[in-house]
């Protein structure tokens, strides 16, 4: 079956504890993509990659580090989460080659709580 | 400024009421429309790209529209299962990049 697979499902941790949030698409995608989203303020871009070792920044990049090392995974990392990153967080991949939002494949979802 | 803002931010219909829900944008050099549709506790599911004012995309019972400034998703008789928040987004072209950018939703209950 076709998927994107996050990991955890849901994470409670504190200020400062690196955590990092996995990411695994099986489609063979280039494109992959980190978004949060909060009440209000819709899906935001953290990064996206459009292939092995090319990733970018979005439009919220900043506390986030991403790496594309394989091109079916694309881990997130918080190095040092703070309580402003309390959201939940999607996963995205597509396969045109564009990238954008054409047919994005998203994940389940991370629900994270920094305290 | 770059926007996409959705309209109205929650819709309860009767099972069978059909109505329309509106996303209307202004961004510079559009690439595409697209509507997703997310339930409660997953990722959002993709459901249409439009690319040129005047195209029309159906599914089932839900058809889309595009306009210059805006864009229509159309919801035929609505059945309880259609509930969910359905979710615009735009790709426009900023600089030598393009960006996505998406709208905060609309929340859909249809009862029986």
């Amino acid at each position: 079956e076709a998927q994107v697979t996050q990991n955890p499902r849901y994470l409670i941790t504190v200020t400062g504890k690196k955590l990092t949030v996995t990411c695994s698409q099986n489609m063979n995608h280039e494109y992959m993509s980190w978004y949060r989203q909060d009440p209000g303020l819709g899906l935001r871009q953290i990064y996206y990659s459009m292939n092995v070792e090319v990733t970018d920044k979005g439009d919220v990049p900043e506390g986030y580090k991403v790496s594309r090392k394989e091109k079916r995974n694309f881990p997130l990392i918080l190095e040092s989460p703070s309580p402003n990153q309390t959201s939940l967080y999607f996963c995205a991949s597509t396969n045109t080659h564009r990238g954008g939002g054409e047919k994005l494949f998203f994940g389940s979802g991370t629900q994270l709580s920094v305290l | 400024e770059d926007q996409v803002t959705q309209s109205p931010e929650a819709l309860r219909l009767q099972e069978g009421e059909s109505s329309s829900l509106n996303c209307s944008y202004t961004v510079s050099g559009l690439r595409g429309l697209f509507w997703y549709r997310q339930d409660p506790g997953k990722g959002p599911e993709f459901l249409f790209t439009l690319y040129s004012a005047g195209e029309e995309k159906e599914k089932e019972r839900l058809k889309a529209t595009l306009t210059k400034k805006e864009s229509f998703l159309h919801i035929t008789a609505p059945k309880p299962e259609d509930s969910a928040t359905y979710l615009c987004a735009v790709q426009a072209n900023s600089g030598n990049t393009d960006k996505l950018i998406f709208g905060t939703g609309t929340r859909l209950q249809v009862f029986p």
